[in-house]
């Protein structure tokens, strides 16, 4: 089975760290994803990446940065942490090929609470 | 890009009944993915069912099947014989290439 790991379930950081989320994946896929998830928004794509290096804005990136070096490794950098990025963060991946197989779906994390005060 | 509606935020059942959770999108391409995916406590995403756009048959697994209106871009899931297990939230997603979009999510309670 594919798993895609988070570091961290919670974390505590205060207004104006540096903090780093990250996220691994074991099945040599290509894409790889932050959601954010918030009660009555559901989830929202901040960032994703499609190759190594590579990387595409989702809806919301403003205050978030990511980096991917490795094809396993995807994480994503609040640079100055502030309270309104208190929110449960979602690590996905996949192989998406079109070709309507089996393994066109998103294979997700854990997810990891931040609480930021 | 894509967007996705769900308009019921939560929603109950009693056991062993029938629930549908609605859900409707907008996309500009004719060659998409849906899906729902379902979060319980856990907080584990389970993908619960997924539909090509291309393929006019309606998917099923087991319990759960989907009422898929492409015209109208409406992807309602339906649940059969509701279990307590069922107790979630559920989302609603669509695929264009390699992202994917998600709904505001239902929560659904099963009531014993």
């Amino acid at each position: 089975d594919v798993k895609v790991t988070q570091s961290s379930r919670y974390l505590v950081k205060r207004t104006g760290e540096k903090v780093f989320l990250e996220c691994v994946q074991d099945m040599d896929h290509e894409n790889m994803f932050w959601y954010r998830q918030d009660p009555g928004l559901g989830l929202r794509l901040i960032y994703f990446s499609y190759d190594v290096k590579m990387k595409e804005k989702g809806d919301i990136p403003e205050g978030y940065s990511v980096s991917r070096e490795k094809k396993e490794r995807f994480s994503l950098i609040l640079e100055s942490a502030s309270t309104n990025q208190t929110s449960m963060y979602l690590c996905a991946s996949s192989l998406f090929l079109g070709t309507g197989g089996s393994n066109e779906k998103l294979f997700f994390g854990s997810g990891t609470q931040l609480s930021v005060l | 890009a894509q967007t996705v509606t769900q308009s019921q935020p939560e929603m109950s059942v009693q056991e062993a009944e029938t629930v549908t959770l609605s859900c409707t999108y907008d996309t500009s391409e004719n060659n998409y993915y849906l899906f729902w995916y379902k979060q319980p406590p856990s907080r584990q995403m389970i993908l619960v069912i997924r539909q090509e756009a291309y393929k006019q048959q309606n998917a099923t697994e087991n319990r759960f099947s989907v009422n898929f209106q492409k015209a109208a871009k409406s992807f309602s899931l339906k649940i059969s014989d509701s279990q307590l297990g069922d107790t979630a939230m559920y989302f609603c997603a669509t695929m264009e290439s390699v992202d994917m979009r998600f709904g505001a999510g239902t929560r659904l309670t099963v009531k014993p």
